[in-house]
């Protein structure tokens, strides 16, 4: 079975500092992996894709991810921490290249940025 | 652009209730996905819509069930509320076939059950 797994719940970094946010996945196949942000009172909004190719992928607000396939991992970077970074992140894998594929997501992790 | 809308945004019903959500997809998508995100946890996929039928289908009982509209747009219904259906509901819109594999999602509808 496919699965999602971030092992930390929550994140604490000062504001300036680089950040990481872990996740590792187990699916059968290549996997296509994301990473998406839900702000409090919002619905997921998307940061970042691997698809194929260059393992280290470049997403929005300065994020990016580095995909590791022999650890199995997808995880979250920032060189820099901003106060506005706190949300709660999710990483996800889907099956298929293909739009219509459905997306299994890991139970999330709480990124906290103090000033 | 309005994106993915959904509503209401939230919406109390008492156990044994049904309920029905609503969704419009994000203008040039025609596949619909609806996720329960319980208090504390990631998204759970519960189905998905693409021509008018249930194309795949999560580990939901059948007390959850949907339509998706000529104009794309969905509803999701649940059936015989129970308290542990109190979670945030997802709809995720996004287009078949497009070489863009993100789903763009809506804010939600927070359902309590009491």
């Amino acid at each position: 079975a496919q699965s999602v797994a971030q092992p930390e719940d929550q994140v604490n970094v000062a504001e300036g500092n680089p950040l990481t946010v872990k996740c590792t996945y187990s699916v059968s196949g290549n996997p296509y992996l994301f990473w998406y942000v839900q702000y409090p009172n919002r619905g997921l909004q998307f940061l970042l894709k691997y698809i194929t190719g260059d393992n280290l992928v470049k997403g929005s607000y300065g994020f990016e991810a580095e995909f590791n396939k022999s650890q199995t991992s997808f995880h979250l970077k920032k060189p820099s921490a901003l106060v506005s970074d706190s949300a709660l992140y999710f990483c996800a894998v889907s099956l298929r290249y293909s739009s219509a594929s459905k997306i299994i997501f890991g139970s999330g992790t709480r990124l906290s940025i103090r000033p | 652009d309005a994106g993915v809308t959904q509503s209401p945004t939230h919406l109390i019903k008492t156990r044994g209730q049904q309920v029905t959500l609503r969704c419009s997809p994000k203008s040039g998508h025609d596949t619909v996905s609806w996720y329960q995100q319980a208090l504390g946890q990631g998204p759970q996929f519960i189905f998905q819509y693409y021509e008018e039928e249930e194309r795949q289908r999560g580990n939901f009982p059948d007390r959850f069930s949907g339509h998706q509209f000529p104009n794309y747009s969905s509803e999701l219904n649940v059936n015989a509320l129970l308290l542990g259906d109190s979670a945030l509901y997802l709809c995720a819109s996004s287009r078949r076939g497009a070489l863009n594999t993100e789903a763009f999602f809506g804010q939600g509808t927070r359902l309590t059950v009491v």
